[in-house]
């Protein structure tokens, strides 16, 4: 049981340039987040995918898209990279979206450099 | 506007020493609060949820408080040891429509021989 499992670990990018981080959930878990990290900052919400087929902006979606692929897979897409882009991001699932006290499963953080 | 906000930023202290990591949040309405435990290079892993009516809720040697009336709350860990050495994550849901979740920056705890 891998939980929550991200690819790539490690990215560098140039500036223009796209790619996709992947995020897998094991745990069939209708919800899906991906999230950004900054120094100093507390996590920030990029989008989320309440369940399979709809996804939604959260706090700071602008620069990036998603998509939720099916029910395990949700990816996250740099369509041209730029420097304020460079983060760590971090996938998570749960099994209820409007449950107050659902738990969050995060994965182990993707960092990504834009140089 | 929602915030939450952590203190102290880090914090050293030697190994089985206890210690108290502070929490203010400025969140309404408010459904529940939670601490999250962040090794490093790892992503967050959940220590407690406690909703408006719970007082106190404990895992293991990590006990957290929580005072509604004065929108705070505090992580207490007891005996500390290396292995507890990472940043710890408060974290407020909103109870709204949205169910946002409003996360603190984080208290660096680092625990030494």
């Amino acid at each position: 049981n891998a939980g929550v499992t991200q690819t790539p670990k490690f990215q560098v990018l140039k500036t223009g340039q796209s790619m996709t981080l992947q995020c897998a959930q094991d745990m069939n878990h209708n919800s899906m987040y991906w999230y950004r990290q900054d120094p100093g900052m507390g996590l920030r919400l990029i989008y989320y995918s309440a369940s399979e087929g709809t996804t939604d902006k959260g706090e700071v979606p602008n620069g990036y898209n998603v998509s939720r692929l099916n029910k395990r897979e949700f990816s996250l897409r740099l369509e041209s990279a730029a420097p304020s882009q460079t983060s760590v991001y971090f996938c998570a699932s749960s099994d209820r979206d409007r449950v107050p006290g659902n738990t969050i499963y995060f994965g182990e953080g993707s960092w990504l450099t834009v140089v | 506007k929602n915030q939450v906000e952590q203190s102290p930023q880090s914090l050293i202290i030697l190994e089985g020493k206890n210690c108290t990591l502070q929490c203010n949040y400025t969140v309404s309405p408010f459904s529940n609060l939670r601490w999250y435990k962040q090794d490093t290079g790892r992503g967050p892993v959940s220590l407690t949820i406690m909703t408006f009516s719970e007082n106190t809720k404990s895992n293991g040697r990590y006990t957290a408080t929580l005072d509604a009336d004065t929108k705070q709350s505090s992580l207490h860990i007891t005996a500390s040891q290396l292995s507890d050495s990472a940043s710890y994550i408060c974290v407020v849901r909103v109870m709204d429509s949205s169910y946002k979740l409003i996360f603190g920056s984080g208290t660096r705890l680092l625990v030494r021989p």
